[in-house]
């Protein structure tokens, strides 16, 4: 099956750095990367996500690039702010299957 | 904006007991997923359901554990023997398609605590 791996475990920024959370996985047969963000106690809600047939995606502040060959893809925050503390959560589709594996998480501080 | 909606939003139980969650999928999703959280730990997958029965499942969700869709709105997840290793959040999830590119969207969760 498809194994997550996500570093760093916890990142600490000062407001206005950027953040960059990575991720690879194992199954050169998956096709869906989503990042979901989850605040303390509260429900994952998806951020952005990327599809195999593309290599980078943008959304204002958020970008996910995804690397097929290395099998890595990549979460970028820039202009961080406070309120964009929380825990993120990468994630893979395996080839064949619709469920996602999910990575351990990043616990994103954002100091202001 | 529709959104997955769960009850109870707690639950506390004695060890033995069985406990029932409930969901409310976005009305017009037609896949249906439970998954756990245990404090602190990443969000685990259980079971996934479509058209009635179970698409797949994983080996979290063994014979304790069952879902039904009691009628056109509900999507229930039943531990029927609850242990204290079932203390976790849970959520429900749906999604519109399927096919290894669809989005799913979770509920607010229901925190479970087997004492």
């Amino acid at each position: 099956g498809e194994n997550v791996e996500q570093h760093p475990s916890t990142l600490s920024v000062q407001e206005g750095d950027s953040a960059v959370i990575k991720c690879t996985y194992s199954d050169s047969a998956s096709n869906y990367f989503p990042w979901y963000k989850q605040e303390l106690g509260k429900r994952p809600q998806l951020i952005i996500d990327i599809r195999s047939n593309v290599g980078e995606k943008k959304d204002q502040r958020i970008a996910v690039t995804l690397n097929k060959t290395a099998k890595h893809f990549s979460l970028h925050i820039t202009e961080t702010q406070p309120e964009d503390s929380a825990v993120y959560f990468c994630a893979a589709n395996s080839g064949g299957s619709y469920i996602p594996t999910f990575g351990r998480g990043t616990s994103l501080i954002v100091h202001p | 904006e529709p959104e997955v909606t769960q009850t109870p939003s707690h639950q506390v139980t004695q060890m033995g007991q069985e406990v029932i969650l409930r969901c409310v999928p976005i009305s017009n999703h037609l896949y249906f997923y439970w998954y756990r959280q245990i404090l602190g730990q990443k969000v685990e997958f259980l079971v996934s359901f479509y058209n009635n029965e179970i698409s797949e499942k994983s080996e979290i969700f063994d014979d304790q554990f069952s879902v039904e869709r009691p009628d056109g709105s509900n999507f229930t997840l039943k531990i029927r023997s609850t242990k204290l290793e079932d203390s976790a959040m849970y959520f429900c999830a749906s999604s519109e398609v399927t096919g290894g590119g669809e989005t799913q969207y979770f509920g607010p969760g229901t925190r479970l605590l087997v004492l």
